[in-house]
């Protein structure tokens, strides 16, 4: 059984830049949860991607964006960054039976360390 | 709407000790889970224990407990035998009955003494 795995590790960009962050799911769940933290605080969820559908949104703005593919992996993707976004963001992997549900536990990869200057 | 309060930004504790990590919680929902992860300075969030609203036992991980006050709303970590690699940032989180997201807390900074 894999885990949850994420690319890249790290990333340095300019402010005004786009980026892609890429995740992979743990082997037997369907859905995605992206997160981002900030130094020194606790996680704040983005959105949800359960079958190729956002199934829940955070409060971020709308150039905070994502898919999710077939095989259940998935990409963030931020346009016009500005320097705030210089967060570790972190990926999770669950299993929900149909939409609108709770997701069981959920198991994060290793994350992705952006720094926008 | 959920929120989770963690009252300790750092703790120390003697290795081979017992610790015990806050957290409290406010929902509305009738059914929840409460989870506490650990995050070493890598990074990574790591999964260590979960406890459900209508379970009738506290939940138990090898040497992770989870004391869960139900009234109280209260759901603290319970570490024993202290390890110098249990040295790390810890997160209560919770999901509701609806709810896609986990809410996380503030975080606990543990920190193990030989």
């Amino acid at each position: 059984e894999t885990g949850v795995t994420q690319s890249p590790t790290h990333l340095i960009k300019t402010r005004g830049q786009q980026v892609t962050l890429r995740c992979s799911s743990q082997s037997g769940h369907n859905t995605v949860s992206w997160y981002q933290q900030a130094l020194g605080q606790g996680p704040q969820f983005i959105f949800q991607y359960y079958r190729e559908e956002e199934n829940g949104r955070g409060n971020f703005p709308p150039r905070f964006s994502g898919l999710q593919f077939p095989n259940y992996s998935s990409e963030l993707n931020v346009n016009a960054l500005e320097l705030d976004d210089s967060a570790l963001y972190l990926c999770a992997s669950s299993f929900i039976v149909v939409a609108g549900s709770s997701a069981d536990t959920q198991y994060f990869g290793p994350g992705t360390r952006l720094t926008v200057l | 709407a959920q929120k989770i309060t963690q009252t300790q930004p750092g703790m120390f504790v003697q290795e081979k000790e017992a610790v015990t990590l806050d957290c409290t919680y406010d929902t509305s929902d009738p059914s929840y889970g409460l989870f506490w992860y650990k995050q070493p300075s890598s990074g990574e969030m790591i999964f260590l224990i979960y406890q459900g609203s209508y379970d009738q036992q506290n939940a138990t991980e090898g040497r992770y407990s989870l004391n869960f006050q139900k009234a109280r709303k209260s759901a603290n970590l319970v570490i024993s035998a202290s390890q110098l690699g249990d040295s790390a940032m810890y997160f209560c989180a919770m999901r509701g009955n609806y709810g896609q997201n986990f809410v996380f807390g503030p975080g606990t900074r543990l920190s193990v003494l030989p």
